[in-house]
């Protein structure tokens, strides 16, 4: 069955620690995105890609990287630069940039 | 430029009453309009689309929105509440903008169905 997946469903960030969320798509889909979702906001764009070794920068990319070295792969580094992290972060997939993006269920991304 | 408002980021309803999520968009080109829904914990899920052609969209779970040009709104509707509709609902808008498409999420609407 074609999805995304991310991994995991739930982390933990020390404090000056960077990690890495993960997100595998087997739609054969050109473009991925990446989401912050905090209560009331509603989705703000970090990343997305559009193909595979390029990528943009979305509304709110400051203390976040990302790489696209395969097209099935979209790895997301929040880092140590991003002061307020706690948030559930989505990866999303679409077969070209105006269709229908199809949704991993999320990591929940908290400080200890 | 695009944007997306949903007016109403908390709506009630009683079970077996008439569902309406209210969705505008600005857009200076011809749009794509969608709707999802997201459920606790989980991504979204795409509940129907515009693209062309008829503006009356039938989607899935019996919901259906109808693209007005002339008002720029996608509300979406459903005839019937059931307790399962109770989540979280977006509207998004995509459109060519210098040369690249840009997708807009609204800040969404929370169901809550009432027994």
């Amino acid at each position: 069955d074609g999805g995304i997946t991310q991994s995991p469903k739930y982390l933990f960030r020390k404090e000056g620690q960077n990690v890495t969320l993960s997100c595998e798509q087997n739609l054969n889909h050109d473009a991925m995105y990446w989401y912050r979702q905090d209560p009331g906001q509603g989705l703000r764009l970090i990343y997305y890609s559009q193909i595979v070794n390029d990528f943009q920068k979305g509304d709110i990319a400051e203390g976040y990287s990302v790489s696209r070295e395969k097209k099935e792969s979209f790895p997301l580094t929040v880092t140590s630069a991003q002061k307020n992290p706690t948030a559930f972060y989505l990866c999303a997939s679409s077969i070209t940039a105006n269709q229908p993006q199809h949704f991993g269920d999320g990591t929940r991304l908290s400080i200890l | 430029a695009q944007s997306v408002t949903q007016l109403g980021s908390h709506v009630s309803v009683s079970e077996g009453a008439l569902v309406l999520l209210r969705c505008n968009y600005s857009s200076s080109v011809p749009p794509y309009l969608f709707w999802y829904v997201q459920y606790p914990n989980q991504g979204l899920q795409l509940l129907l689309k515009y693209t062309t052609g008829a503006t009356l969209v039938k989607g899935i779970n019996g919901f259906e929105a109808e693209f007005k040009k002339s008002e720029t709104s996608f509300h979406l509707t459903k005839p019937s509440a059931h307790m399962s509709d109770a989540a979280e609902y977006f509207c998004a808008v995509s459109g060519l903008t210098s040369g690249t498409y840009k997708y807009i999420f609204g800040t969404g609407a929370r169901l809550k169905v009432l027994a």
